[in-house]
């Protein structure tokens, strides 16, 4: 089956540092990977994702790329906040059928003022 | 638009005791949904999804398991529960083939004392 590696663990960056989240996957099926948000406490929620027909994306401060070849993408914050500090967690799937999500271990990010 | 609902936010039950957790959407039809895990500092683990009522597929052997028993309705259950089963239970839904990612409850603290 499907199985996510992310680093760092953790990474903690000034405010306005840049941060990069790293994952591998290695299924080559694996066609969706999104990227989640956890703060203290809460669910995940979605914050960007990208499919393999896609190489990057981009939403305001946040990046995401994609490299099917060696099976692995990056989550990427620009100018970064102390409200991005937060555990976040990389995802793959296959779209279609039971399109379960499987999950990387977490990266804790602390951005300090 | 599409809500989830999860309930209770926090439970501490004895070890032994049964357990019920539930979960609803709302505003949807027909959604795929998931139970994970998530254990003290570590990463998701997917425990059981499903892709329609009545039909509950199991990930991970173990003490729990799964109902369906409406369209927008999961359950996840223990006739008893153990101390390794403490942990934050997230409930998930999306539907088939969209172009959007899961979206997770705001998840349930159960401590097991």
């Amino acid at each position: 089956g499907e199985n996510v590696e992310q680093h760092p663990s953790t990474l903690s960056v000034q405010e306005g540092d840049s941060a990069v989240i790293k994952c591998t996957y290695s299924d080559s099926a694996s066609n969706y990977f999104p990227w989640y948000k956890q703060e203290l406490g809460k669910g995940p929620q979605l914050i960007i994702d990208i499919r393999s027909n896609v190489g990057e994306k981009k939403d305001q401060r946040i990046a995401v790329t994609l490299n099917k070849t060696a099976k692995h993408f990056s989550l990427h914050i620009t100018e970064t906040q102390p409200e991005d500090s937060a555990v976040y967690f990389c995802a793959a799937s296959i779209q279609g059928g039971s399109e379960k999500l499987v999950f990387g271990k977490g990266m804790k990010l602390t951005v300090n003022p | 638009s599409q809500t989830i609902h999860q309930w209770p936010a926090t439970l501490v039950q004895p070890v032994g005791s049964p357990l019920s957790l539930e979960c609803t959407v709302e505003g949807t039809s027909n959604p795929n949904l998931y139970w994970y895990r998530q254990a003290a500092g570590r990463g998701l683990q997917l425990l059981f999804y499903s892709v329609g009522i009545g039909q509950i597929s199991s990930e991970v052997p173990q003490n729990l398991s799964a109902s369906r028993p409406q369209d927008r309705q999961f359950i996840l259950s223990s006739k008893k529960l153990l101390l390794s089963d403490s942990g934050f239970y997230l409930c998930a839904w999306r539907i088939q083939g969209s172009p959007y990612g899961y979206t997770f409850g705001s998840g349930t603290r159960l401590t097991v004392v």
